[in-house]
Protein backbone atom coordinates (compact mmCIF):
# COMPACT_ATOMS: atom_id res chain seq x y z
CA UNK A 1 0.00 0.00 0.00
CA UNK A 2 1.01 3.83 -0.54
CA UNK A 3 1.03 6.48 1.92
CA UNK A 4 -0.08 9.76 0.82
CA UNK A 5 -0.01 13.49 1.99
CA UNK A 6 -1.92 16.59 0.58
CA UNK A 7 -1.27 19.89 1.52
CA UNK A 8 -3.39 21.80 2.11
CA UNK A 9 -5.90 19.62 3.73
CA UNK A 10 -8.80 22.87 3.04
CA UNK A 11 -8.60 26.50 2.18
CA UNK A 12 -10.74 29.35 1.36
CA UNK A 13 -9.34 31.50 -1.16
CA UNK A 14 -10.89 34.41 -3.00
CA UNK A 15 -12.29 34.59 -6.96
CA UNK A 16 -9.54 35.37 -9.57
CA UNK A 17 -6.59 33.88 -7.12
CA UNK A 18 -4.85 30.22 -8.27
CA UNK A 19 -4.10 27.67 -5.21
CA UNK A 20 -1.36 25.03 -5.73
CA UNK A 21 -2.01 21.79 -4.05
CA UNK A 22 0.51 19.67 -3.19
CA UNK A 23 0.54 15.40 -3.07
CA UNK A 24 3.29 13.85 -1.48
CA UNK A 25 3.77 10.01 -2.00
CA UNK A 26 5.82 7.78 0.63
CA UNK A 27 7.15 5.75 -2.35
CA UNK A 28 7.89 5.14 -6.00
CA UNK A 29 4.54 4.71 -7.73
CA UNK A 30 4.46 4.83 -11.62
CA UNK A 31 0.75 6.55 -11.95
CA UNK A 32 -0.81 9.15 -10.59
CA UNK A 33 -4.09 11.16 -11.08
CA UNK A 34 -5.90 14.00 -9.91
CA UNK A 35 -9.69 14.06 -9.34
CA UNK A 36 -12.48 16.51 -8.41
CA UNK A 37 -15.05 15.75 -5.79
CA UNK A 38 -18.36 17.94 -5.75
CA UNK A 39 -19.31 17.41 -2.41
CA UNK A 40 -21.68 14.43 -2.17
CA UNK A 41 -20.90 13.79 -5.68
CA UNK A 42 -19.27 11.25 -7.47
CA UNK A 43 -15.17 11.42 -8.66
CA UNK A 44 -14.40 12.63 -12.00
CA UNK A 45 -10.68 12.48 -13.16
CA UNK A 46 -9.23 15.64 -14.23
CA UNK A 47 -5.99 14.35 -15.51
CA UNK A 48 -3.00 11.83 -15.04
CA UNK A 49 0.38 13.02 -13.93
CA UNK A 50 3.01 11.96 -15.97
CA UNK A 51 7.02 12.14 -14.58
CA UNK A 52 8.25 14.57 -16.82
CA UNK A 53 6.27 15.18 -19.09
CA UNK A 54 3.04 17.11 -19.51
CA UNK A 55 0.27 15.31 -17.86
CA UNK A 56 -3.07 14.05 -19.80
CA UNK A 57 -6.43 16.06 -19.18
CA UNK A 58 -9.51 14.84 -19.72
CA UNK A 59 -12.01 15.57 -21.69
CA UNK A 60 -13.84 19.13 -20.04
CA UNK A 61 -10.07 20.28 -18.00
CA UNK A 62 -7.50 21.77 -19.92
CA UNK A 63 -3.94 22.77 -18.62
CA UNK A 64 -4.05 26.98 -18.61
CA UNK A 65 -6.81 25.86 -15.76
CA UNK A 66 -5.20 22.92 -14.14
CA UNK A 67 -1.52 23.12 -14.59
CA UNK A 68 -0.18 19.55 -12.76
CA UNK A 69 3.66 19.17 -12.36
CA UNK A 70 5.06 15.80 -11.75
CA UNK A 71 8.93 16.16 -11.36
CA UNK A 72 9.52 12.92 -9.79
CA UNK A 73 7.83 9.50 -8.96
CA UNK A 74 6.59 10.64 -5.38
CA UNK A 75 5.58 14.20 -5.87
CA UNK A 76 3.13 15.90 -7.73
CA UNK A 77 1.25 19.05 -7.82
CA UNK A 78 -1.96 20.64 -9.45
CA UNK A 79 -2.48 24.06 -9.34
CA UNK A 80 -6.57 25.61 -9.67
CA UNK A 81 -6.04 28.63 -11.64
CA UNK A 82 -8.17 32.15 -11.74
CA UNK A 83 -10.44 30.52 -9.42
CA UNK A 84 -13.93 30.86 -9.04
CA UNK A 85 -17.49 29.99 -6.92
CA UNK A 86 -17.51 26.88 -9.28
CA UNK A 87 -13.80 25.95 -8.85
CA UNK A 88 -15.38 24.68 -5.03
CA UNK A 89 -14.86 21.36 -4.63
CA UNK A 90 -12.73 18.22 -2.89
CA UNK A 91 -9.62 17.84 -4.96
CA UNK A 92 -7.86 14.23 -4.58
CA UNK A 93 -4.75 12.72 -5.37
CA UNK A 94 -4.52 8.82 -6.34
CA UNK A 95 -1.46 6.44 -7.12
CA UNK A 96 -1.43 3.05 -8.34
CA UNK A 97 0.89 0.38 -9.53
CA UNK A 98 -0.15 0.38 -13.34
CA UNK A 99 -2.71 1.94 -15.34
CA UNK A 100 -5.85 -0.43 -15.24
CA UNK A 101 -5.20 -3.91 -13.09
CA UNK A 102 -4.11 -1.77 -9.58
CA UNK A 103 -6.17 -0.15 -6.73
CA UNK A 104 -5.71 3.19 -6.49
CA UNK A 105 -4.52 4.97 -2.96
CA UNK A 106 -6.30 8.15 -2.51
CA UNK A 107 -5.23 10.66 -0.40
CA UNK A 108 -6.98 12.66 2.30
CA UNK A 109 -8.11 15.31 0.08
CA UNK A 110 -8.21 19.18 -0.26
CA UNK A 111 -11.36 20.79 0.65
CA UNK A 112 -11.07 24.13 -1.68
CA UNK A 113 -13.81 26.90 -1.18
CA UNK A 114 -14.03 29.72 -3.53
CA UNK A 115 -15.69 32.99 -2.49
CA UNK B 1 -21.19 11.75 -20.90
CA UNK B 2 -21.43 9.48 -17.94
CA UNK B 3 -20.51 5.91 -18.15
CA UNK B 4 -20.95 3.99 -15.71
CA UNK B 5 -24.76 3.93 -13.85
CA UNK B 6 -25.21 3.19 -10.84
CA UNK B 7 -28.11 2.66 -8.88
CA UNK B 8 -29.41 3.49 -6.25
CA UNK B 9 -28.08 6.68 -5.24
CA UNK B 10 -29.44 6.22 -1.38
CA UNK B 11 -30.46 3.30 0.51
CA UNK B 12 -31.74 3.59 4.11
CA UNK B 13 -31.76 -0.13 6.17
CA UNK B 14 -32.45 -1.24 9.75
CA UNK B 15 -29.18 -2.83 10.93
CA UNK B 16 -29.41 -6.22 10.06
CA UNK B 17 -31.05 -5.95 7.01
CA UNK B 18 -29.05 -6.74 3.63
CA UNK B 19 -28.19 -4.28 0.79
CA UNK B 20 -27.54 -3.79 -2.62
CA UNK B 21 -25.86 -1.67 -5.24
CA UNK B 22 -25.79 -2.16 -8.85
CA UNK B 23 -23.72 -0.53 -11.63
CA UNK B 24 -24.30 -0.97 -15.42
CA UNK B 25 -22.07 0.09 -18.26
CA UNK B 26 -23.45 0.09 -21.80
CA UNK B 27 -20.12 -0.60 -23.09
CA UNK B 28 -17.65 -3.60 -22.13
CA UNK B 29 -15.53 -3.43 -19.67
CA UNK B 30 -12.12 -4.28 -18.90
CA UNK B 31 -12.40 -4.40 -15.00
CA UNK B 32 -14.57 -2.79 -12.06
CA UNK B 33 -13.08 -1.99 -8.93
CA UNK B 34 -15.29 -1.23 -5.94
CA UNK B 35 -14.32 1.75 -3.25
CA UNK B 36 -16.31 2.63 -0.05
CA UNK B 37 -15.97 5.97 1.00
CA UNK B 38 -16.89 6.69 4.61
CA UNK B 39 -18.20 10.78 5.67
CA UNK B 40 -15.63 13.02 5.42
CA UNK B 41 -13.12 10.42 4.36
CA UNK B 42 -11.57 9.56 0.90
CA UNK B 43 -12.38 6.13 -1.12
CA UNK B 44 -10.27 3.37 0.24
CA UNK B 45 -10.45 0.10 -2.41
CA UNK B 46 -12.62 -2.83 -1.51
CA UNK B 47 -11.95 -5.31 -4.27
CA UNK B 48 -11.33 -5.41 -7.55
CA UNK B 49 -13.52 -8.10 -10.66
CA UNK B 50 -11.56 -8.85 -13.64
CA UNK B 51 -13.26 -12.28 -15.03
CA UNK B 52 -16.33 -12.26 -16.65
CA UNK B 53 -19.19 -13.83 -13.91
CA UNK B 54 -16.76 -13.46 -11.64
CA UNK B 55 -18.13 -13.66 -7.72
CA UNK B 56 -15.75 -12.62 -4.97
CA UNK B 57 -16.57 -12.66 -1.10
CA UNK B 58 -15.53 -10.89 1.84
CA UNK B 59 -16.54 -11.62 4.74
CA UNK B 60 -20.33 -10.52 4.43
CA UNK B 61 -19.79 -8.39 1.08
CA UNK B 62 -20.16 -10.50 -1.66
CA UNK B 63 -19.07 -8.76 -5.55
CA UNK B 64 -20.70 -10.00 -8.64
CA UNK B 65 -19.20 -9.23 -12.16
CA UNK B 66 -21.58 -9.58 -14.43
CA UNK B 67 -20.96 -12.27 -17.96
CA UNK B 68 -20.87 -9.77 -20.01
CA UNK B 69 -19.15 -7.76 -18.44
CA UNK B 70 -21.35 -4.62 -18.16
CA UNK B 71 -22.78 -4.97 -15.27
CA UNK B 72 -21.72 -5.40 -11.26
CA UNK B 73 -23.20 -5.61 -7.63
CA UNK B 74 -22.29 -5.15 -4.29
CA UNK B 75 -24.13 -7.25 -1.51
CA UNK B 76 -23.86 -6.35 1.91
CA UNK B 77 -25.87 -9.54 4.12
CA UNK B 78 -26.94 -8.35 7.51
CA UNK B 79 -25.85 -4.81 7.52
CA UNK B 80 -24.26 -3.22 10.75
CA UNK B 81 -23.87 0.37 11.92
CA UNK B 82 -20.01 0.39 10.61
CA UNK B 83 -21.46 -0.13 7.01
CA UNK B 84 -22.35 4.06 7.00
CA UNK B 85 -20.86 5.50 3.81
CA UNK B 86 -20.79 5.79 0.08
CA UNK B 87 -20.20 2.79 -2.18
CA UNK B 88 -18.52 3.41 -5.65
CA UNK B 89 -18.03 1.23 -8.71
CA UNK B 90 -15.16 2.18 -10.92
CA UNK B 91 -15.04 0.85 -14.40
CA UNK B 92 -12.43 0.14 -16.69
CA UNK B 93 -12.79 1.97 -20.00
CA UNK B 94 -9.37 3.21 -20.98
CA UNK B 95 -9.55 4.93 -18.04
CA UNK B 96 -11.56 4.41 -14.62
CA UNK B 97 -14.97 6.04 -14.52
CA UNK B 98 -16.71 6.31 -11.19
CA UNK B 99 -20.39 5.53 -10.87
CA UNK B 100 -22.09 8.08 -9.08
CA UNK B 101 -22.17 6.34 -5.57
CA UNK B 102 -24.88 5.01 -2.85
CA UNK B 103 -24.88 6.37 -0.21
CA UNK B 104 -25.96 3.55 2.84
CA UNK B 105 -27.33 4.61 6.06
CA UNK B 106 -27.63 1.96 8.92
CA UNK B 107 -29.93 2.84 11.96
CA UNK B 108 -29.16 0.51 14.78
Amino acid sequence: SAVISQKPSRDICQRGTSLTIQCQVDSQVTMMFWYRQQPGQSLTLIATANQGSEATYESGFVIDKFPISRPNLTFSTLTVSNMSPEDSSIYLCSVAASLAYNEQFFGPGTRLTVL
Amino acid sequence: GQQVMQIPQYQHVQEGEDFTTYCNSSTTLSNIQWYKQRPGGHPVFLIQLVKSGEVKKQKRLTFQFGEAKKNSSLHITATQTTDVGTYFCAGHLMQFYFGSGTKLNVKP
